[in-house]
């Protein structure tokens, strides 16, 4: 089955730039959705296809993928932006199973 | 918009079975367009996406968890539902239902809307 590997925190002062990767094999060819959680509440999509926002999503966040990396960036971060983020694609070699990352917690210092 | 509110017992005895049941409102289950799934967070860890159903009853599944799930739709109540058979006290999570629109020429969105989620423990 397909793996997302993203590493467990980022941290980042407030104001700068959080860059939170997802790896994966040939994840380029695939589409990247990111979803934000905030403790206690279900996860939220902030970027989808790659490089996407949904409407009422800050332009602060957008996305990039390429190759074996899949990026979610953060500009101008927030004491608000403090949350854990999921990187998320289709599996189209196992019937399109829902595949999740292990979840990057972003700490705003 | 779609609401999802999912229900059921939050005490589960070890080797019972798990049932929860999501409502759908402000859409109907049966639109033709949406996967309904559901999908797991254990205390402090990542999400794990258990499943999914399409109205017409077709049923994809973890294989990490295919021998103990079954999801299944009652249109007539706007429902779907999970049984997650002999559990054990690593299936304490939260359980969120959620839908995916699809589109036959694009394929799948991402997962656009999500229950609350229900906290469910297995414990004697």
């Amino acid at each position: 089955s397909y793996v997302l590997t993203q590493p467990p925190s980022v941290s980042v002062a407030p104001g700068q730039t959080a860059r939170i990767t997802c790896g994966g094999n040939n994840i380029g060819s695939k589409s990247v959705h990111w979803y934000q959680q905030k403790p206690g509440q279900a996860p939220v999509l902030v970027v989808y296809d790659d490089s996407d926002r949904p409407s009422g999503i800050p332009e602060r966040f957008s996305g990039s993928n390429s190759g074996n990396t899949a990026t979610l960036t953060i500009s101008r971060v927030e004491a608000g932006d403090e949350a854990d983020y999921y990187c998320q694609v289709w599996d189209s070699s196992s019937d399109h199973h829902v595949v999740f990352g292990g979840g990057t917690k972003l700490t705003v210092l | 918009q779609v609401q999802l509110q999912e229900s059921g017992p939050g005490l589960v005895k070890p080797s019972q079975t798990l049932s929860l049941t999501c409502t759908v409102s402000g859409g109907s289950i049966s639109s033709g367009s949406y996967y309904w799934s559901w999908i797991r967070q254990p205390a402090g860890k990542g999400l794990e996406w258990i499943g999914r159903i399409y109205t017409s009853g077709s049923t994809n599944y973890n294989p990490s968890l295919k021998s103990r799930v079954t999801i299944s739709v009652d249109t007539s109540k706007n429902q779907f539902s999970l049984k997650l058979s002999s559990v054990t006290a690593a299936d304490t999570a939260v359980y969120y239902c959620a839908s995916t629109y699809y589109d036959i020429l694009t394929g799948f969105y991402p997962i656009d809307y999500w229950g609350q989620g229900t906290l469910v423990t297995v414990s004697s």
